[in-house]
């Protein structure tokens, strides 16, 4: 069954710190992967994008890293602010079947002052 | 403004009284896409639809129906709802069918089943 799994599941830092979510995937075969930022609430909305050839993507201070061989991605945030408080997932899509997506449960990220 | 609604956005409705929840895009994509999402369980595909008159099961299907008639909704149809249907439910929309471009995704309807 293809898989999704996220690291860890919740996560507290203090603001102006970074930090790296992990995803790990079992999914096959790959087509692409997707990191959604989703507030309390709301629903999700895309941060990055990548495809197997691709190994970085940035969207200003987020950057998705994947390593197709591997199957693990992370997305990684720098200098992270109180507005980065929120739950990050990972979605990964088949080459075969681009309709379905599988979704990571997400981690959830607490940005204090 | 370019958008996925839902309505309504909270339902609080009884077991067996059948009920839809209606999404529409606005944005002329192919794609749409219902989920689910419960605590501890992460977002869930329910239905996807990959054009008009194109409907597939997600991982989820069980207890639901969907229809797309027209490009632009794609109203989600629960005929007998029982409380493990208690839910937030999510639409989505993309520009293709091919899973590269982004999902859109609209606020979401929080059902409660009684």
């Amino acid at each position: 069954k293809n898989q999704v799994e996220q690291s860890p599941q919740s996560l507290i830092i203090l603001e102006g710190k970074n930090c790296t979510l992990q995803c790990n995937y079992t999914v096959s075969p790959f087509s692409n992967l997707r990191w959604y930022k989703q507030d309390t609430g709301r629903g999700p909305v895309s941060l990055t994008i990548m495809t197997f050839s691709e190994n970085t993507k940035s969207n200003g201070r987020y950057t998705a890293t994947l390593d197709a061989d591997t199957k693990q991605s992370s997305l990684h945030i720098t200098a992270s602010q109180l507005s980065d408080s929120a739950s990050y997932i990972c979605v990964v899509r088949v080459y075969t079947n681009a309709g379905k997506s599988t979704f990571g449960d997400g981690t959830t990220l607490t940005v204090k002052p | 403004e370019a958008q996925v609604t839902q309505n309504p956005r909270y339902l609080i409705t009884v077991t067996g009284k059948k009920l839809t929840v209606t999404c529409s895009q606005n944005m002329n994509h192919e794609y749409m896409s219902w989920y689910r999402q419960d605590p501890g369980l992460g977002l869930r595909q329910i239905y996807y639809s990959m054009n008009v008159e194109v409907t597939d099961k997600g991982d989820v299907p069980e207890g639901y129906k969907v229809s797309r008639k027209e490009k632009r909704n794609f109203p989600l149809i629960l005929e007998s709802p029982s409380p493990n249907q208690t839910s937030l439910y999510f639409c989505a929309s993309s520009p293709s069918r091919t899973g590269f471009h982004e999902q859109y995704f609209g606020p979401g309807t929080r059902l409660t089943v009684t």
